[in-house]
């Protein structure tokens, strides 16, 4: 099981925000290491989509936005697209005895 | 082209043996560490292993410690994985990812393979 807990899912309409969390504990967020955001389309890859907790890759529209409190992690989709619709994993570092990098549960956005 | 590309997916029994490349191009590989994620059907992203950019230290997730060896050939611009001992819960597309960060404890994975699905059946 992941030690990163975000929704199954979540939805909203054309040019809505929504927002996607990812709960963690002191052996990980809440211990200070970076939040990243990875956005997989249908079979395909993984996408970096924020590093360090709220940077951007070059060519990813600032619709998305990333931020973190204690504990938790929050990625915001603004103004939601047709081509959101995808699954969305957090992803940080845990320092218990298994140790090491560590995904989100994932998140499927689904545009109405 | 920046790309990476993995090959040697397959059908295996299980107790058998496999070992999956990923050939990195377009970038200089033995600057960056490199990892491998894979998800099972319909599953989401699990970490397998990280790799520093010269070798020197490995990484396990305690799922794969024992039967997986994590290596890479920076003269060929090529990563592997000997996965041995293989279960049906090892099923699943592999990824190789490319390391990106400062500090170890912070990376991300920057750049990803297609992946290659491994199957352990009888």
């Amino acid at each position: 099981q992941s030690v990163l807990t975000q929704p199954p899912s979540v939805s909203g309409a054309p040019g809505q925000r929504v927002t996607i969390s990812c709960t963690g504990s002191s052996s990980n967020i809440g211990a200070g290491y970076d939040v990243h955001w990875y956005q997989q389309l249908p079979g395909t890859a993984p996408k970096l989509l924020i590093y360090g907790d709220n940077n951007r890759p070059s060519g990813v529209p600032d619709r998305f936005s990333g931020s973190k409190s204690g504990t938790s992690a929050s990625l915001a989709i603004t103004g939601l697209q047709a081509e959101d619709e995808a699954d969305y994993y957090c992803q940080s570092y845990d320092n218990s005895l298994s140790g090491h990098y560590v995904f989100g549960t994932g998140t499927k956005v689904t545009v109405l | 082209e920046v790309q990476l590309l993995e090959s040697g997916g397959d059908l295996v029994q299980p107790g058998g043996s496999l070992r999956l490349s990923c050939a990195a191009s377009g970038f200089t590989f033995s600057s960056h560490a490199m990892s491998w994620v894979r998800q099972a059907p319909g599953k989401g992203l699990e970490w397998v292993s990280t790799i520093t950019k010269r070798g020197d230290d490995t990484y396990y997730a305690d799922s794969v410690k024992g039967p997986c060896t994590i290596s890479r050939d920076n003269s060929k611009n090529t990563l592997y994985l000997q996965m041995n001992s293989l279960r049906a819960e090892d099923t699943a597309v592999y990824f190789c990812a490319r390391g990106a960060g400062q500090i170890f404890r912070n990376w991300y994975f920057d750049l990803w393979g297609r992946g290659t699905l491994v199957t352990v059946s009888s």
